[in-house]
């Protein structure tokens, strides 16, 4: 089945303690990002990726990392995570980084940060 | 940079109304469109989408959209609802020019009674 995953689902951590969220796709999609989902805002882009080793930021990449080393993958790094990173995250991808091709959502992961 | 409109936040309508949901965006150029849904603890799903040709689209489960580039409106509608299109909406659009960044509106969120 085509489909992004993410992991964790739900993450649940303490201030300053650096995490991993991982993102994976089997469509062979070349363009993958992450968004944050915050109530009343939307969705807002963290950091976006063309293709392997591609990289960029979006509109609030601040306190935040990724890295595309391989096509299917494009993890989000928390360094030293901080209370208003609290949120819901979807990473997405698209069969190319030509505009206006959909992008298709991986299910969401909910972080905590206490 | 492109932004998103969307009003009325909060809708509440019982099955077999008709619903319409406004999205204004404020880029001057061409433009790609799109509505998304995201049901209760699940992730975003295409609707449909605009990018060119007769503008009048139509989606899945019934949903249709109007462009009007006088207006810069994409307006989602649905002749009578169910209570199975409980859900969020949110419009977003990217310009064909850009990196396929999609900038989201903030999301209607719509609850039908049975």
């Amino acid at each position: 089945e085509a489909q992004v995953t993410q992991n964790p689902r739900y993450l649940i951590t303490v201030t300053g303690k650096k995490l991993t969220v991982t993102c994976s796709q089997n469509m062979n999609h070349e363009y993958m990002s992450w968004y944050r989902q915050d109530p009343g805002l939307g969705l807002r882009q963290i950091y976006y990726s063309m293709n392997v080793e591609v990289t960029d930021k979006g509109d609030v990449p601040e306190g935040y990392k990724v890295s595309r080393k391989e096509k299917r993958n494009f993890p989000l790094i928390l360094e030293s995570p901080s209370p208003n990173q609290t949120s819901l995250y979807f990473c997405a991808s698209s069969p190319s980084a030509k505009p206006g091709h959909e992008q298709f959502f991986g299910p969401g992961t909910r972080l905590t940060v206490l | 940079a492109q932004s998103v409109s969307q009003h009325n936040h909060h809708v509440i309508l019982s099955e077999a109304a008709s619903l319409e949901l406004g999205c204004n965006y404020s880029y001057g150029g061409t433009v790609n469109l799109f509505w998304y849904v995201q049901y209760p603890g699940q992730h975003l799903q295409l609707l449909l989408k605009y990018f060119s040709g007769d503008p009048l689209v139509k989606g899945i489960k019934g949903f249709e959209a109007e462009f009007i580039k006088s207006k810069f409106s994409f307006n989602l509608r649905k002749p009578s609802v169910q209570w199975s299109d409980t859900a969020e909406y949110f419009c977003a659009v990217t310009s064909p020019y850009g990196n396929n960044r999609l900038a989201f509106g903030k999301g209607n969120q719509v609850v039908v009674i049975p």
